[in-house]
């Protein structure tokens, strides 16, 4: 089956810990995207990807990190700079036009402890 | 700057009334605008798109949007509500003009009451 997979689906952090979230996807798209989901602020673009090993800071890219050193993979590191990482983490890829609709995974909930 | 807003934080619709849900946007080109659904702690799946042509789109589960370039409005739209509609709808634009990504409004909940 194609799609875009996210593990893991529940993640706990403790405090002054990097953590990373894995996004695969197997439907060749050229691009991905990492987004964060917080109650009443739908969702807010961390980093994205147009192509292998290139990627943009999105709206708010501070306290986190990305690669794309592989076209199905976008690894995304929750780094201690983080405040506040409690929040639902949304990865997508789409092809490379401007008309195609973005596939999400099914998100990683992250929680500090 | 690109932006989208979604007026209302939650719609509330009887089952098998006519829903709508609020989409306004701003681009500084044509725009790509799209609709996504969200149940309960899953990602969120596509529904509809407009590109080109026909104002009225048609998507998945019998919704559609209407596109209006004079009000820039992508209203969803379905006849006929189920309860098992009752999510969370995002819309989203692209400016072609602009960069690769998508911009999501805040998300409107709708409940469908049986």
């Amino acid at each position: 089956d194609g799609g875009i997979t996210q593990s893991p689906k529940y993640l706990f952090r403790k405090e002054g810990q990097n953590v990373t979230l894995s996004c695969e996807q197997n439907l060749n798209h050229d691009a991905m995207y990492w987004y964060r989901q917080d109650p009443g602020q739908g969702l807010r673009l961390i980093y994205y990807s147009q192509i292998v090993n290139d990627f943009q800071k999105g709206d708010i890219a501070e306290g986190y990190s990305v690669s794309r050193e592989k076209k199905e993979s976008f690894p995304l590191t929750v780094t201690s700079a983080q405040k506040n990482p409690t929040a639902f983490y949304l990865c997508a890829s789409s092809l490379g036009q401007f008309n195609d609709e973005a596939f999400f995974g099914q998100g990683t909930r992250l929680t500090v402890v | 700057a690109q932006s989208v807003a979604q007026p209302e934080d939650q719609v509330n619709v009887a089952e098998g009334n006519p829903l709508t849900v609020k989409c306004t946007y701003s681009v500084s080109g044509n725009p790509y605008l799209f609709w996504y659904v969200q149940y309960p702690n899953r990602g969120l799946q596509f529904l509809l798109k407009y590109i080109t042509g026909d104002n009225l789109v048609k998507g998945s589960y019998g919704f559609e949007a209407e596109f209006n370039k004079s009000q820039t409005s992508f209203h969803l739209k379905k006849p006929s509500a189920l309860v098992s509609d009752s999510a969370l709808y995002f819309c989203a634009v692209r400016d072609p003009g602009g960069t690769y990504k998508y911009i999501f409004g805040t998300g409107t909940r709708l409940k469908v009451l049986a």
